[in-house]
């Protein structure tokens, strides 16, 4: 059965330093999503892609957090600098683009811990 | 901004038991969907339901979407400790962006 896959599983980074997480969606998935979870809580959107272009990222706090996915498949998360209150779950997940297919599959997440 | 919320936030339960968890909003949904999530990884897709007053069953579980499409239920019968989890609902809209409910953590003991 086809999977979401994310690298790293786990990263502990100090505050001010630059992290990258990576997503690879199911094969044939356009639409990518990247989340933020903060422990005991519900996931929430940081951006969303349909093949390479943004379709929603008002919620990616700009000034340091930055997403591409330049050929429309894996995506690359980054944050530059990192700060304590960045310490959380990050979540990737893909969907098919077209009709009722809206179902969002999740990858295993980047358990992320600023020290 | 459309809100999810659910209750209870927290339920423990002795094997065997029936629980009912809700998932309450004042705006419509297109469709809703449930996850299951344990520790350490990512949400699991349990179920999608589309159409007002939809029922749909997966074994012990249970689910149903209100005739307005703005709430929903999971009903679990007869729990067991495989059941242990964090249950999230998750209403989408047209724009196909998902709003997820805070999530009810579920323990079962044996």
């Amino acid at each position: 059965e086809a999977e979401v896959a994310q690298s790293p599983r786990y990263k502990i980074t100090e505050k001010s330093q630059a992290v990258a997480f990576w997503c690879d969606p199911i094969s044939g998935h356009a639409t990518l999503y990247w989340y933020r979870q903060i422990l005991g809580q519900g996931p929430e959107l940081l951006v969303q892609f349909q093949d390479e272009s943004v379709v929603d990222d008002s919620q990616l706090p700009k000034d340091r957090f930055s997403a591409e996915r330049l050929k429309g498949v894996d995506s690359t998360l980054k944050i530059q600098p990192a700060e304590l209150g960045d310490s959380a779950m990050y979540l990737c997940a893909s969907s098919r683009h077209s009709g009722r297919e809206y179902e969002q599959y999740f990858g295993p997440g980047t358990r992320l811990t600023v020290t | 901004t459309q809100l999810l919320e659910q209750s209870p936030q927290f339920l423990s339960i002795q094997e065997g038991e029936n629980l009912t968890v809700y998932c309450n909003s004042s705006s419509v949904f297109s469709s809703l969907q449930w996850y299951r999530q344990e520790p350490g990884e990512g949400p699991v897709l349990l179920v999608t339901v589309v159409t007002g007053g939809e029922v749909k069953k997966l074994k012990r579980l249970t689910f149903q979407f209100g005739d307005a499409r703005k709430d929903s239920s999971l009903h679990i019968t007869a729990a067991q400790p495989g059941d242990t989890g964090l249950y999230l609902c998750a209403g989408n809209n047209a724009g196909n962006m998902l709003t997820f409910g805070g999530g009810t953590r579920l323990m079962v003991k044996p």
